[in-house]
């Protein structure tokens, strides 16, 4: 059973314009919950997090909001850039555990 | 900055053949990780150790061992290479409570 799900597995953008990534999660034990990029043929590079007792995170052109009763967060880009094409992953992980749960991967495509 | 290293970028393997996949990290990390990643699977945990000589067993270790002698050093064994295990192998570490850092990926391909 998933407990980490990225269920659009591509998402295309023009350059300037926001990028939205969307991940939910099942285990309401989970508490703290990362965005991971990875580009091909290199390993996944930590982009930004949140932990539970926030809903909203800043990190430059980098965005992730948490919303803790519908189990779902979001990665916001803006404005999108032709570097960003990635996969990017979402993961989550619960206090006690070091093991990171990772959802499936999303193909995001800024074109220029 | 903290480095994962793995022994190699890209290896071609004969079924039947073992596989040795070797990960070092520099900064002293108590969790080290080895992961898969297929195209629509994600990433998924095939072991991770949190201490020297201690294993535990991720969703989908069937068809690999590994081996922690050494705190810096984790190692993967494929005792019998099959097609099935091409895949690319990720290694990671991470400090308590911290994020996780991974090496720049070993693409198998088993024939």
């Amino acid at each position: 059973d998933q407990q980490v799900k990225q269920n659009s597995p591509s998402l295309s953008v023009q350059e300037g314009r926001i990028s939205i990534l969307n991940c939910d999660y099942t285990n309401s034990m989970f508490d703290y919950f990362l965005w991971y990029k990875k580009y091909p043929a290199e390993g996944p590079t930590f982009l930004i997090s949140i932990s539970s007792i926030k809903d909203k995170n800043e990190d430059g052109r980098f965005t992730v909001f948490l919303n803790k009763s519908a189990k779902h967060l979001s990665l916001h880009i803006v404005p999108s850039q032709p570097g960003d094409s990635a996969v990017y992953f979402c993961a989550a992980c619960q206090g006690g555990s070091e093991k990171l749960v990772f959802g499936k991967g999303m193909k995001l495509t800024v074109n220029p | 900055d903290v480095k994962v290293t793995q022994s190699s970028r890209y290896l071609v393997k004969r079924t039947g053949e073992k596989v040795f996949l070797e990960c070092v990290q520099d900064m002293d990390h108590e969790n080290m990780f080895w992961y898969r990643q297929d195209p629509g699977l994600g990433l998924r945990l095939i072991y991770f150790s949190y201490d020297v000589k201690m294993k535990e067993k991720g969703d989908i270790p069937e068809g690999y061992s590994v081996s922690r002698e050494k705190k810096e050093r984790f190692s993967q064994i494929l005792e019998s290479a099959s097609t099935n295990q091409t895949s690319m192998y990720l290694c990671a570490s991470k400090a308590q409570n911290e994020k996780l850092f991974f090496g720049s990926g070993t693409q198998l391909s088993v024939l």
